[in-house]
């Protein structure tokens, strides 16, 4: 069945850096795509979405990044803060069946740490 | 508001009992889904549902069971087939599409 996959298990920065988030999707014909942060103990929460006929797209502080010729997706969060200390999450929508497309596939996560 | 409300947030259960989580969701969503997230780990799709009084197998469906006799309800029941309860479990609603995929706050399972 379909996977998503992460490159970076931990990813550690200094407050006020840059983070990139990498995922490596495996279904060519998944046309949408979505981060999620999650908390300790919390559901997690929509960050931002981008469907497959962009490559990128920007909400506040954060950028979706997506390379469908390598299938992969990155997240990007600038000027990263303590409060963006958590794990990260991508899904991809898997291939449409009929009208529909049935459900997510999650990848396994990134723990985000962020040093004062 | 709209949102989706999952009960209770904590819940323990005796061996051999079967035990059931509540999902609710105010949201007009057609789809609703559970997951089941173990430590450190990323989610898992227990079972999922399209459309109200019809429901499908996730990735581990075994030791659970479902049912969706209202749009707006989708109670799971971990039996006391599922051998290794404890776990942290997450409801989500969205669209046909997919889209507006939000989640609960999610119930901690811990068998005593």
């Amino acid at each position: 069945g379909e996977s998503v996959g992460l490159h970076l298990p931990t990813l550690s920065v200094q407050e006020g850096d840059n983070s990139i988030i990498n995922c490596a999707y495996s279904n060519s014909a998944s046309d949408y795509f979505i981060w999620y942060k999650q908390e300790s103990g919390k559901g997690p929460q929509f960050i931002i979405d981008i469907r497959s006929n962009m490559d990128k797209r920007q909400g506040q502080r954060v950028t979706v990044l997506l390379n469908k010729t390598v299938k992969h997706l990155s997240l990007q969060i600038a000027a990263t803060q303590p409060g963006d200390s958590a794990v990260y999450f991508c899904a991809e929508s898997g291939p449409r069946r009929g009208s529909t497309l049935g459900r997510l596939y999650f990848g396994r996560g990134t723990q985000l740490t962020v040093w004062p | 508001d709209g949102g989706i409300t999952q009960s209770p947030k904590y819940l323990f259960r005796k061996e051999g009992q079967n035990v059931t989580l509540s999902c609710e969701q105010n949201l007009n969503h057609d789809a609703m889904y559970w997951y089941r997230q173990d430590p450190g780990q990323g989610l898992r799709l227990i079972y999922y549902s399209q459309i109200v009084n019809d429901f499908q197998k996730g990735d581990i469906a075994e030791g659970y069971s479902v049912s969706r006799e209202k749009k707006e309800s989708f109670p799971l029941t971990v039996t006391s087939a599922q051998k290794n309860p404890t776990a942290f479990y997450l409801c989500a609603s969205s669209t046909r599409d997919v889209r507006g995929y939000t989640f609960g706050s999610g119930t901690r399972l811990t068998v005593v």
